[in-house]
């Protein structure tokens, strides 16, 4: 089983629409967690950390659940430039990262 | 501030050449690592350093070296290239404390003939 896992997609949403991205990991000894958002051909950057008690930034809501093992990513209202691949990053220790293998959103007009 | 820089932004090798690939940081970040992206497949740790003078391996290693004698730069040496090694090439800086952001170079698109 792959440490952290993710729907690959395509989601294809019109403009407007609310989408869900859920990810899995393995590990219960994870420490944090993050979304980051890597558009096509470019670096990853840092979309937002997960916290216990869920947390929201703008459109954007991330809910962490740890007895399930589970971490979601919520977009509200979908623009044109959320189009995107979207990484689920789970920390285990240090800077031992493990990456999802990404969920590629695309917002349609 | 520049952020994270990698040089070069392109490479063609040829099977048991050798190159180094190049990161900066102007950002007095403690933590840089190197990571290699591969289609389908998550971002892999290849080896990451903590501070100068102090590196450790990652996830996929095999075939890579590095060195880290300044805290702003964290070259990534390919000792004899392989096409298994055709790849996204992502270097990342962090503050010190674990588990904290990390900040990406543009990368290296390498492809080994």
């Amino acid at each position: 089983r792959k440490e952290v896992e993710q729907d690959p997609g395509p989601f294809n949403v019109p403009e407007g629409a609310t989408v869900a991205f859920n990810c899995t990991y393995s590990n219960s000894a994870s420490q944090s967690f993050f979304w980051y958002r890597q558009d096509c051909r470019k670096e990853p950057k840092l979309l937002m950390s997960v916290y216990s008690s869920g947390n929201e930034d703008g459109r954007f809501t991330a809910q962490l659940n740890r007895a399930s093992q589970y971490i979601s990513l919520l977009i509200r209202d979908s623009k044109l430039s959320d189009s995107a691949t979207y990484l689920c990053v789970v920390n285990l220790y240090g800077q031992n990262f493990v990456f999802g293998p990404g969920t590629r959103l695309s917002v349609l007009p | 501030n520049a952020g994270v820089t990698q040089t070069p932004k392109f490479q063609v090798l040829k099977t048991g050449q050798s190159m180094t690939l190049q990161c900066a940081q102007d950002m007095n970040h403690e933590y840089m690592s190197w990571y290699r992206q591969d289609p389908g497949m998550g971002l892999r740790l290849i080896h990451y350093s903590v501070g100068a003078g102090i590196t450790d391996q990652g996830e996929v290693p095999n075939g890579y070296n590095v060195s880290r004698s300044t805290t702003e730069d964290f070259p990534l040496r390919l000792l004899s290239a392989a096409p298994s090694q055709t790849s996204v090439y992502f270097c990342a800086s962090s503050y010190g404390r674990d588990g904290n952001e990390q900040f990406f170079g543009p990368g290296t698109r390498l492809t080994v003939l």
